[in-house]
């Protein structure tokens, strides 16, 4: 199975807001209640952001926003700071039982 | 707190099999599905295989199934990944992962990786 599509960059200055976008398909973003992003900055793990498409988990700050229309999931973040620089991962589960990853996405922040 | 470290990688051969662990911690290793999660060099994330709660159910990605094996240890709070036939296309930092609940198609906590490179 493809991987979801995300758009290989995305950049904004401090205070901007911007979104990232993350287009499956109709047997697994557009299916399931079940998309989730990851923040991975230079050299270390990921780690969750969003799940289960706009649930934010406990000490992610709520300038962090998940949302899905259709075959398309995005993620928005308000406010933009320097610490926000970073790859960002969308994730799906899918009709065949299996979990894929988007491409990822490089934000800078300007 | 949630701890998740993973150990076993190394340098392998082409063809060879290798075992990775997952030493868990700080929650109830039992209520929880677990994840192996990869990432070859420069590239994005690759989810590698599941595991849930009491390991009756497992899941695996195309790439992997028939040739690794995710497996738990509830008394030892231990999650393991067997992995033979190993292919250069392996190679990668492997993650451990815990669920978000017992049967969760999310990584709610990620080890530190351990890195494995399959070359000759």
């Amino acid at each position: 199975q493809s991987a979801l599509t995300q758009p290989p960059s995305v950049s904004g200055s401090p205070g901007q807001s911007v979104t990232i976008s993350c287009t499956g398909t109709s047997s697994d973003v557009d299916m399931y209640n079940r998309v989730s992003w990851y923040q991975q900055p230079p050299g270390t793990a990921p780690k969750v952001i969003i799940y289960e498409v706009r649930n934010r988990p406990s000490g992610v700050p709520d300038r962090f926003s998940g949302s899905r229309s259709g075959r398309t999931a995005s993620l928005t973040i308000f406010g933009l700071q320097a610490e926000d620089e970073a790859d960002y991962y969308c994730s799906s589960y899918t009709r065949s039982n299996t979990l894929i990853f988007g491409g990822g996405t490089k934000l800078t922040v300007l | 707190q949630v701890q998740l470290v993973e150990s076993g990688g190394g340098v392998v051969q082409p063809g060879r099999s290798l075992r990775l662990s997952c030493a868990a911690s700080g929650f109830t290793f039992s209520d929880y599905g677990m994840h192996w999660v990869r990432q070859a060099p420069g590239k994005g994330l690759e989810w590698v295989a599941a595991i849930w709660f009491d390991g009756g159910t497992k899941y695996y990605a195309d790439s992997v199934r028939g040739r690794f094996t995710i497996s738990r240890d509830n008394s030892n709070n231990m999650l393991y990944l067997e992995m033979n036939s190993l292919r250069a296309d392996d190679t990668a930092v492997f993650y451990c992962g815990r669920g978000g609940y017992s049967s969760s198609w999310y990584v709610a906590h990620w080890g530190q990786g351990t890195v494995v490179t399959v070359s000759s």
